[in-house]
């Protein structure tokens, strides 16, 4: 089975300046997608940032990138030049490409970034 | 387009009762995942549905079941209920099963148990 670990629960930042947010995970599978989804505090989970894992060229969207070590088992997301409206609950989820796996996400605890002025 | 709706967004039962949540998904979308949130054991599947039929299950007790209709609306039904089974539910949707793409989340209904 698969887990997600992500070991800070709460982060903090200043707007304009830049985050990371950290998450490793475990998995025996070579083929999968790695995701940060943002849940604010209206509590719909909106997708980040994906990450195939065949490709060894980190994601990036707009603000948004990833460091991807795939032999680590590393998967961080950097938030440049960060908003108030970037405050909200990070979460680092896995999915397996394996036959029969489906839709399944399997999600790490979580990290509450605060952006503050 | 309209989102992933789910109804109701709020109730309150106590234990002992049944429960059953509703999932709209994006028009199109035929795959129809749920997701139980507590403060303790944070984001867990709970099942997926695809073209009415149950694709994957998590680990969860009996109690908790679902299905999926013709029209891709899924149901979640809890019986028995018990005070730990008070949670956010979330919903998501997507196209196909299984998706290269994204899952489109719900707001979620928030389950209080008494």
């Amino acid at each position: 089975a698969q887990t997600v670990t992500q070991s800070q629960p709460e982060m903090s930042v200043q707007e304009a300046e830049t985050v990371t947010l950290s998450c490793t995970y475990d998995t025996s599978e070579s083929d999968y997608y790695l995701f940060w989804y943002k849940q604010p505090p209206s509590r719909q989970m909106i997708l980040v940032i994906r990450q195939e894992a065949y490709k060894q060229q980190n994601a990036t969207e707009n603000r948004f990138s990833v460091n991807f070590q795939k032999a680590a088992k590393s998967f961080s997301l950097k938030i440049s030049d960060s908003q108030l409206g970037d405050a909200a609950m990070y979460f680092c989820a896995y999915r397996s490409r394996v036959t029969g796996g489906g839709n399944k996400l399997t999600f790490g605890t979580g990290t509450q970034l605060k952006v503050e002025l | 387009k309209a989102g992933v709706t789910q109804t109701p967004r709020y109730l309150i039962k106590t234990r002992g009762q049944q429960v059953t949540l509703s999932c709209s998904p994006i028009s199109g979308h035929r795959s129809v995942s749920w997701y139980q949130q507590t403060p303790g054991q944070g984001l867990q599947f709970l099942f997926e549905y695809f073209s009415e039929t149950q694709r994957n299950k998590g680990n969860f007790p009996g109690r908790f079941s679902g299905r999926q209709f013709s029209n891709s609306r899924s149901e979640m039904n809890v019986s028995t209920l018990e005070l730990g089974d008070s949670a956010l539910y979330l919903c998501a949707s997507s196209l196909v099963s299984p998706n290269t793409g994204e899952l489109f989340f719900g707001e979620g209904s928030r389950l209080t148990v008494l």
